[in-house]
């Protein structure tokens, strides 16, 4: 049964610092990684999709990795700010066409 | 504009009282899925239909049940809730095969006392 795992469960940084989200995964028989935003009273809104043959994907100050070697994911956000402030979801696909999320990061962006 | 609409957004409600959470999609979607959240769990797909008149458990769908008598709809019903499906509760839909195009419902926090 695929498990994702999401690292630190919350973090707080000062606006302008670069900063790396973590998602691992158990397994790594996947042809997607997707990393989505939460915002409170909002649905979720998604970022990037990685396919399974990629390495990398950007968006903006947005860049995510994927190692399914290793089983593993990274969304890096470039020069944070306030408004990045959010949950973020990593997910994969798994059986029933249904998405498999991890627990999410809750990042705070503080002026 | 392209959505999922869920109603109602909030509710506050008392054990083994009958509810709905309805859900509409304006995509012609065939694929529509059911996911609540809780901290520390993340979220689980509760029931899925693969299109009208077909459903299949997700992997929490005790205490739920669906119906999809039309394309653009899936209702979550709640026969007799209890305080454990306090959560809130996603709706989603995407084409047939491709989860990484999923649209999702802004969500309905349902309490249940």
């Amino acid at each position: 049964k695929q498990e994702v795992t999401q690292i630190p469960a919350a973090l707080s940084v000062p606006e302008g610092e670069n900063l790396v989200l973590n998602c691992s995964f158990t397994d790594s028989a996947i042809y997607n990684l997707q990393w989505f935003r939460q915002d409170p009273g909002k649905g979720l809104t998604s970022l990037l999709l990685i396919q399974s043959s990629q390495r990398e994907q950007t968006s903006g100050r947005l860049n995510a990795s994927l190692d399914k070697s290793s089983g593993r994911s990274t969304l890096y956000i470039a020069a944070s700010q306030p408004g990045d402030s959010a949950t973020y979801l990593c997910a994969v696909p798994g059986g029933g066409n249904k998405l498999t999320f991890g627990t999410g990061t809750q990042l705070k962006v503080e002026l | 504009e392209a959505q999922v609409t869920q109603n109602p957004r909030y509710l506050i409600t008392v054990t083994g009282k009958k509810l709905t959470v309805t859900c509409s999609q304006n995509m012609n979607h065939e694929y529509m899925s059911w996911y609540r959240q809780d901290p520390g769990l993340g979220l689980r797909q509760i029931y899925y239909s693969m299109n009208v008149e077909v459903t299949d458990k997700g992997d929490v769908p005790e205490g739920y049940k669906v119906s999809r008598k039309e394309k653009r709809n899936f209702p979550l019903i709640l026969e007799s809730p209890s305080p454990n499906q306090t959560s809130l509760y996603f709706c989603a839909s995407h084409p047939s095969g491709r989860t990484d195009t999923q649209y999702f419902g802004p969500g309905t926090r349902l309490t249940v006392l």
